[in-house]
């Protein structure tokens, strides 16, 4: 398995602040996907990115992908409470079978 | 729209039962996955699955087997339920490579008394 570092672990912000997650491995990945996940459900699909140094916008929220496909960071523009929940990131390796995840960031946005 | 659903949202068991967790989806997925979600350990795969009757263990399959008799249909079960199996569950589905969108259910809160 291969292991991806989420950080940080919680971040609590007010309404209007910038923000950045991020995800870091020692390991090369094919591709990595952003998930949010809201209290009570399942997490839902944010971004995937694919090419090193690839950056995509969704709306307030930037991702990045490291050059060398080791690392990623979700940026996100002046938060809002809707944006509160638990960020998830998950790798896939070319040898792999099954997507890894990091452990998360849990992100609350106060107003 | 596509829609992954799980049996229940909420189960509580006791030591030694054993317990069926169901998953259904409607998207004609090959792929399924079941995952458990505990604080601090994040999402860690259990069993998943490529094809009708088909299944591969994951990185935690101690304790759980898995059935899949219809595409749509993957079932997680808990022979004889442990209290360190009170978790979240999590099941999800994947059109294609294991690479594409997974799409999640809303999860099973498991508690084991």
């Amino acid at each position: 398995t291969q292991l991806l570092e989420q950080s940080p672990q919680f971040l609590s912000i007010q309404e209007g602040e910038n923000l950045t997650v991020y995800c870091n491995s020692s390991s090369v990945f094919s591709s990595l996907q952003w998930y949010r996940q809201e209290p009570g459900e399942g997490p839902v699909l944010l971004v995937t990115v694919v090419t090193g140094g690839e950056v995509k916008k969704l709306k307030r929220l930037t991702f990045q992908f490291g050059d060398a496909r080791k690392d990623s960071s979700l940026h996100i523009t002046a938060a809002q409470p809707g944006d509160t929940g638990l960020y998830l990131c998950a790798g896939a390796s070319s040898s792999g079978y099954a997507l890894n995840f990091g452990k998360g960031t849990s992100l609350l946005v106060t107003p | 729209d596509v829609k992954v659903t799980q049996s229940s949202r909420y189960l509580v068991k006791r030591t030694g039962e054993k317990v069926f967790l169901e998953c259904v989806q409607d998207m004609d997925h090959e792929n399924m996955f079941w995952y458990r979600q505990d604080p601090g350990l994040g999402l860690r795969l259990i069993y998943f699955s490529y094809d009708v009757k088909m299944k591969e263990k994951g990185d935690i399959p101690e304790g759980y087997s898995v059935s899949r008799e219809k595409k749509e249909r993957f079932s997680l079960i808990l022979e004889s339920a442990s209290t360190n199996q009170t978790s979240m569950y999590l099941c999800a589905s994947v059109a294609g490579d294991f690479t594409d969108t997974q799409y999640f259910g809303p999860g099973t809160r498991l508690t084991v008394l």
